[in-house]
């Protein structure tokens, strides 16, 4: 059965401090894996995407690391502010199957302090 | 906000009660989807619609009725809900096919009583 399990399942940071989300998945093979972010009452939104042959996408202090030998994700968070409070979603796409197919995390829950 | 509407994005129902949820996409996709979305536990795909057709029932119980009149607009009809129902019910959409970004609409947090 495919699975996506992230760690830890909730953080708190103090503003302007770093920190590293972890992603281990069973899903194999696969199209590509997503990093998405789900603020309080909003649906998620792509952060960034991943192909297999990928080993690491930025999209700002945003910066994801892909290990396929291992199966191991990471999202890592530089310089963290208040609005990164947020739930921080895996999402990882089979190979074959369409958008039907995509196994998800429970996520990580984020909140950053002053 | 994305391309992705829902309506109402709150609601409140008694077990007998029949509410629908209403979900529009401007992105020009031909897929959309229904899930579930339970405190701690993974996105639960319902429904799946590929240009107007139901693709996938996720052995969804049939007090959930989805309607897809048109590749722009999604409903989902509830009736006779009971209180484990309650949850944030999003609707997303894409292109069709393997890999493709859903675009997530904010949601509706149902509460049945």
């Amino acid at each position: 059965k495919n699975q996506v399990e992230q760690s830890p399942q909730s953080l708190i940071i103090l503003e302007g401090k770093n920190c590293t989300l972890q992603c281990n998945y069973t899903v194999s093979p696969f199209s590509n894996l997503r990093w998405y972010k789900q603020d309080t009452g909003r649906g998620p939104v792509s952060l960034t995407i991943m192909t297999f042959s990928e080993n690491t996408k930025s999209n700002g202090r945003y910066t994801a690391t892909l290990d396929a030998d291992t199966k191991q994700s990471s999202l890592h968070i530089t310089a963290s502010q208040l609005s990164d409070s947020a739930s921080y979603i895996c999402v990882v796409s089979p190979l074959k199957g369409g958008g039907n197919k995509l196994t998800f995390g429970t996520g990580t829950q984020l909140k950053v302090e002053l | 906000e994305t391309g992705v509407t829902q309506t109402p994005r709150h609601l409140v129902m008694g077990m007998t009660n029949k509410k629908s949820l209403k979900c529009e996409q401007h992105l020009g996709h031909n897929a959309m989807y229904w899930y579930k979305q339970s405190a701690k536990k993974p996105l639960e795909l319902m429904f799946v619609y590929n240009f107007k057709e139901q693709t996938e029932n996720n052995s969804v119980p049939s007090r959930f009725s989805p309607e897809c009149p048109n590749s722009s607009h999604l409903f989902l009809h509830l009736h006779t809900l009971q209180p484990e129902d309650s949850a944030l019910y999003l609707c997303a959409s894409s292109h069709p096919g393997t890999g493709n970004e859903q675009y997530f609409g904010p949601g509706t947090r149902l509460t049945v009583t």
